[in-house]
């Protein structure tokens, strides 16, 4: 069985520019989130779907990120400009269902320089 | 909402010792602790987890305790090997939003 895969798994940018994050969850996973971790600190929430509705997106930093998951399978996280403080490695999870193991991709390492 | 501490920061124990790492979490209504290992490079991965209906859970080397009065979980390794050497998370997953709010992590080295 595939696990999760995240897609780029490093991007340079330069501040201002324009960068999309890919996760394909293991499939049949209706839940599907997005973590960041900045440089030694904790893995963050950003945001929770359940299929293609966002269930909870209280962790996104600002409006200068956009996550969606057409048709409650793959999902895209945008983020536009990017700021030097986007940098950071962000992770995918995904779920069959609540109180379950939820499987990690290998996270997308973005640097804004 | 939700906020999980996680002590301690770092942790060197020598091979063979035991290594504990502790979480508190606030909000009373979680009910499922897992904590993952993240070796260098890789992805987190889920080691063991306990649900709020129970105390204790082992699983060869590894146990976990929860005391829900408290609201806090330890993570117990005992024996421990160089190949335990990662940074180890622990979570809480809150209701009903069902969201998994992480620990800042323990960076553990197991020296031989």
């Amino acid at each position: 069985e595939a696990g999760v895969t995240q897609f780029p798994s490093h991007s340079v940018i330069e501040k201002g520019q324009t960068v999309t994050l890919r996760c394909d969850p293991i499939s049949g996973h209706d839940n599907l989130y997005w973590y960041r971790r900045v440089m030694g600190k904790e893995i963050k929430f950003l945001l929770h779907f359940v299929k293609e509705s966002k269930q909870d997106e209280s962790g996104m930093p600002n409006n200068r990120f956009l996550a969606e998951r057409t048709g409650g399978t793959y999902s895209t996280l945008k983020v536009q400009p990017a700021e030097l403080e986007d940098s950071g490695v962000y992770f995918c999870a995904s779920s069959p269902g609540a109180s379950v193991e939820a499987f990690f991709g290998q996270g997308t390492r973005l640097t804004v320089v | 909402g939700e906020n999980v501490e996680q002590h301690p920061s770092t942790l060197s124990v020598q091979e063979g010792d035991s290594a504990v790492i502790k979480c508190t979490y606030s909000d009373s209504a979680s009910n499922y602790f897992p904590w993952y290992k993240q070796e260098l490079g890789k992805r987190p991965q889920l080691i063991i987890d306990i649900r709020s209906n129970v105390g204790e859970k082992k699983d060869q080397r590894i146990a976990v305790t929860l005391n829900k009065t408290a609201k806090h979980f330890s993570l117990h390794i005992t024996e421990t090997q160089p190949e335990d050497s990662a940074v180890y998370f622990c979570a809480a997953l809150t209701v009903p939003r069902n969201k998994l709010v992480f620990g800042a992590g323990t960076i553990l080295r197991v020296k031989s």
